[in-house]
C-alpha cells in the first residue's frame, strides 16, 4: 500500500538552513506536496511539485524531488522561530486527488 | 468566507457510546476528506468524498461511516466508540484535480475513556 516516511525531528539555529526529508512508494503520483502545521491547528499547504520536475524554488523555500529514489526535501533557507512546526510531506494516489501524509516532521528552532 | 468547519472543536465519550462529527465548506469543493492525527502516526485518511453521493475508504476506515448527503457536508460517525479512536480528527476539502490545494478544517479533539 502507500506509504510516506518522514524522520520525526529536526532541531537547527535560527538564520541556518533546515532540509527536511520524505520518502514515498507512489511511482505514479503526480503531484508532491508539503503542508505546514501550526500547534492546535489545521495543516495549510506550502508549496506543492509536480512529478516532472526536479525542482521548485518558492522565496524561502526549495523543494527538490529525485523522482527514481522517491525522494522529496524542503529546504527552508534563513530558518526563523516562526518556522517552528510540523512539517507534513503528502502524496495524490495515482489519478486521484486523495491525498496521502506522512508521518510529519516537527521543526523545532532554537537561538 | 470560513473556509472548513469542524463542530464540536472538543468531545469526550465512554467506551461504547456513538457520536458524529460534522463537517461544512463554503467554498464549492467537490472532493473531502476525513483524518485522523495521532502521535507518531502523521494523519491517516480514514475516509474520502470525490463527490455528492460518492465515499471510499481510506487507509483506516474500520470503526467508522461516512455520508456525504450534499456537496458541502461530510459528516464521520462513530458507532460504538472504542479507547483506540481517542485522536484528533480532522477534515479537509479540495477542488478535483491534481495539483490542489486542501484546505483543512481546525480539528476534533476526541477523548475516548
Amino acid at each position: 500500500g502507500e506509504d510516506v516516511e518522514q524522520s520525526l525531528f529536526l532541531s537547527v539555529r535560527e538564520g541556518d538552513s533546515s532540509v527536511i526529508n520524505c520518502t514515498y512508494t507512489d511511482s505514479s503520483s503526480t503531484y508532491l506536496y508539503w503542508y505546514k502545521q501550526e500547534p492546535g491547528a489545521g495543516l495549510q499547504l506550502l508549496t506543492y511539485i509536480f512529478s516532472n520536475m526536479d525542482m521548485k524554488q518558492d522565496q524561502r523555500l526549495t523543494v527538490l524531488l529525485n523522482k527514481k529514489d522517491k525522494h522529496l526535501s524542503l529546504r527552508i533557507a534563513d530558518t526563523q522561530t516562526g518556522d517552528s512546526a510540523i512539517y507534513f510531506c503528502a502524496e495524490s494516489i495515482g489519478n486521484t486527488d486523495k491525498l496521502i501524509f506522512g508521518t510529519g516532521t516537527r521543526l523545532q528552532v532554537f537561538p | 468566507n470560513a473556509g472548513v468547519t469542524q463542530t464540536p472543536k472538543f468531545q469526550v465519550l465512554k467506551t461504547g457510546q456513538s457520536m458524529t462529527l460534522q463537517c461544512a465548506q463554503d467554498m464549492n469543493h467537490n472532493s473531502m476528506y476525513w483524518y485522523r492525527q495521532d502521535p507518531g502516526m502523521g494523519l491517516r485518511l480514514i475516509y474520502y468524498s470525490a463527490s455528492e453521493g460518492t465515499t471510499d475508504k481510506g487507509e483506516v476506515p474500520n470503526g467508522y461511516n461516512v455520508s456525504r448527503l450534499n456537496k458541502r457536508e461530510f459528516s464521520l460517525r462513530l458507532e460504538s466508540a472504542a479507547p483506540s479512536q481517542t485522536s484528533v480528527y480532522f477534515c479537509a476539502s479540495s477542488e478535483r484535480g491534481q495539483g490542489a490545494e486542501a484546505f483543512f478544517g481546525q480539528g476534533t479533539r476526541l477523548t475516548v475513556v
